[in-house]
């Protein structure tokens, strides 16, 4: 059964830092990986998409890495602002269960002025 | 280009109760899925649909029931309402090509539900 873990689950960061965003999965067996954004009460925002067959994809200041071996994927958010203050959530879908995201818990991340 | 659209935003109910609520795709999509976000839970997959084709379900009893039409659109019903079911429900929407593909997931603002 595949488990997505985030962490840590909240972090804060000041303006300018660069964020950089955990997750890890059980079984390598994937199809693709996806990271959100939400905002408080609002629905996820598209960040980035991986396919298995990649290893990064960029997009702006934002970097996604993907490891299928080790189960890990990490987001980098450069020279981080206060509108990056959200939570981010990495999803997969796995090769057997076509159609299903399967979520981590999501980080919460502050960048204070 | 609409993003994807869920109606009601907001809606209260009372215990034994039943909901529909809605979705309506992007343009072009195919797929539809929906999820239930709830403070202790997180998200939790609920069902998938593609060309009006049940593709997954998630572990939800059997009050939890959708279907998507001919347009894409796709409805979701609670039957039986418990207040445990109180969450915000999301739908998303894909470009989803073949069976055996799951693209980008694009999703609405949702639907809150809240059960007295």
């Amino acid at each position: 059964k595949q488990e997505v873990t985030q962490i840590p689950a909240a972090l804060s960061v000041p303006e300018g830092e660069n964020l950089v965003l955990n997750c890890s999965f059980t079984d390598s067996a994937i199809y693709n990986l996806q990271w959100f954004r939400q905002d408080p009460g609002k629905g996820l925002t598209s960040l980035l998409l991986i396919q298995s067959s990649q290893r990064e994809q960029t997009s702006g200041r934002l970097n996604a890495s993907l490891d299928k071996s080790s189960g890990r994927s990490t987001l980098y958010i450069a020279a981080s602002q206060p509108g990056d203050s959200a939570t981010y959530l990495c999803a997969v879908v796995s090769t057997d269960s076509w159609g299903k995201l399967q979520f981590g818990a999501g980080t919460q991340v502050v960048v204070t002025p | 280009k609409a993003g994807v659209t869920q109606t009601p935003r907001y809606l209260i109910k009372t215990r034994g109760q039943q909901v529909t609520l809605s979705c309506s795709p992007i343009s072009g999509h195919r797929s539809v899925s929906w999820y239930q976000q709830t403070p202790g839970q997180g998200l939790q997959f609920l069902f998938e649909y593609f060309s009006e084709t049940q593709r997954n379900k998630g572990n939800f009893p059997g009050r939890f029931s959708g279907r998507q039409f001919s347009n894409s659109r796709s409805e979701m019903n609670v039957s039986t309402l418990e207040l445990g079911d109180s969450a915000l429900y999301l739908c998303a929407s894909s470009l989803t090509q073949t069976h055996r593909d799951t693209g980008e997931l694009f999703f609405g603002e949702g639907s809150r539900l809240t059960v007295l």
